[in-house]
């Protein structure tokens, strides 16, 4: 069964700073995707990465897919208050299924 | 263009009946795919649909059961339901390809009492 671990499950900071999510598994992915959602929504696509070291950026987002593709981080700079919400990252191996990480849930406070 | 459409956005209900909830995907989507969301399990993937066959399919019980018409709409069903049924039902539309971007709608909220 092929698993996403995120880390941490729950973080709390203050408006400019930096922080790194985490998404582990022991399986290997042909791309994976890193979703927001906010409460009462559904969650939005924020980027998909599918080659083992990519780096992509998204104004003070940074994403990094692991050499091995079985790990990816999501590094935010100068976290604005707007950045609050639910962080998934999601997983496919190429068979039109995606799995869905366990989830972070960012607070950024003013 | 209009996004993704979920119906009900609320449903309550008890033990034992059963329930129909409607996705209506992106125009031009072929593929859907019904995803539950709880706290405890978070988004676990249901089953996918495109063109109107079921392509993929998560490890679910057979009371979980979904459909897709022509008009690539689709509909998930949920029989003798349970308190543990109780979440957020999210159906994504996408065009179907091995690398996609999935559109969510804003979810159904299940309570089975």
């Amino acid at each position: 069964t092929q698993l996403l671990e995120q880390s941490p499950q729950f973080l709390s900071i203050q408006e400019g700073e930096n922080l790194t999510v985490y998404c582990n598994s022991s399986s290997v992915f042909s791309s994976l995707q890193w979703y927001r959602q906010e409460p009462g929504e559904g969650p939005v696509l924020l980027v998909t990465v599918v080659t083992g070291g990519e780096v992509k950026k998204l104004k003070r987002l940074t994403f990094q897919f692991g050499d091995a593709r079985k790990d990816s981080s999501l590094h935010i700079t100068a976290a604005q208050p707007g950045d609050t919400g639910l962080y998934l990252c999601a997983g496919s191996s190429g068979t039109y299924k995606y799995i869905f990480g366990t989830g972070t849930r960012l607070k950024v406070l003013a | 263009k209009a996004g993704v459409t979920q119906t009900p956005r609320y449903l309550i209900k008890t033990r034992g009946q059963q329930v129909t909830l409607s996705c209506s995907p992106i125009s031009g989507h072929r593929s859907v795919s019904w995803y539950q969301q709880t706290p405890g399990q978070g988004l676990q993937f249901l089953f996918e649909y495109f063109s109107e066959t079921q392509r993929n399919k998560g490890n679910f019980p057979g009371r979980f059961s979904g459909r897709q018409f022509s008009n690539s709409r689709s509909e998930m069903n949920v029989s003798t339901l349970e308190l543990g049924d109780s979440a957020l039902y999210l159906c994504a539309s996408s065009l179907g390809l091995v690398i996609d971007t999935q559109y969510f709608g804003p979810g159904t909220r299940l309570t089975v009492l």
